[in-house]
């Protein structure tokens, strides 16, 4: 069975200074990969997500996230924070051909950005 | 154009109580999803509809769970007796194809059971 492990549930950052959010995953074959953003009050918006090619994507508000196929990770790195990028981020898989149809998420990390 | 939309926004229903919750996709969009998500976590997936057929419900929790989109497109979650433990965010997403794209979804409805 597919499953998504974010190690960190808390992660506090300075505004302005890098980010890096970690993603690891359990797979079969052809893993299709996301990284979700989830504010308050708000449903989940798509980063950006992987299916292949590339293993470098970039995403919306200045994120990116690389593929490594050798540590099965998907990490999520942005190189400046801004206030507003406070929220929930959700890492997320389906496997191709792996029989299920809903994404498997992880269980978020919680990012804070202090002043 | 508009998102997906879900309502009530927000439910409180007593233990014991049905309740249903309201998914609208949008237009157009042939795949239908709900999740679960429990306070502190991420959501979990429940059942699956490619149009008006309910391709995959191996993640509703209970028989009292029961989904439906009898037309294609709305799409309705109901729960039966409710328990405690299905206090949680109940989240629809819609996707244009049967493909592994990007999901779209709204804002999920608060189900408070007491």
């Amino acid at each position: 069975a597919q499953s998504v492990t974010q190690p960190d549930i808390h992660i506090t950052v300075s505004e302005g200074a890098s980010l890096e959010l970690r993603c690891n995953y359990s797979y079969g074959a052809t893993p299709y990969l996301f990284w979700y953003v989830q504010s308050p009050g708000q449903g989940l918006q798509l980063l950006l997500k992987y299916f292949s090619g590339d293993t470098l994507v970039q995403g919306i508000k200045g994120f990116e996230a690389e593929f490594k196929r050798s540590q099965s990770s998907f990490n999520l790195r942005k190189p400046s924070v801004h206030w507003s990028d406070a929220a929930e981020y959700f890492c997320a898989v389906v496997e191709l051909g792996g029989g299920a149809d809903g994404l498997t998420f992880g269980k978020g990390t919680h990012l804070i950005i202090q002043p | 154009g508009a998102g997906v939309s879900q309502s009530p926004r927000y439910k409180v229903a007593k233990r014991g109580q049905d309740v249903a919750l309201r998914c609208d996709p949008i237009s157009g969009h042939v795949s239908l999803f709900w999740y679960q998500q429990a306070l502190g976590q991420g959501p979990e997936f429940l059942t699956y509809f490619q149009n008006e057929a309910q391709l995959d419900k191996s993640g509703l929790p209970s028989d009292r769970f029961f989904a439906e989109r009898p037309e294609g497109s709305v799409s309705t979650l109901k729960i039966q007796r409710t328990q405690q433990e299905d206090s949680a965010v109940y989240l629809c997403a819609s996707s244009l194809e049967r493909d592994y794209n990007e999901q779209f979804f709204g804002p999920g409805t608060r189900l408070t059971v007491l």
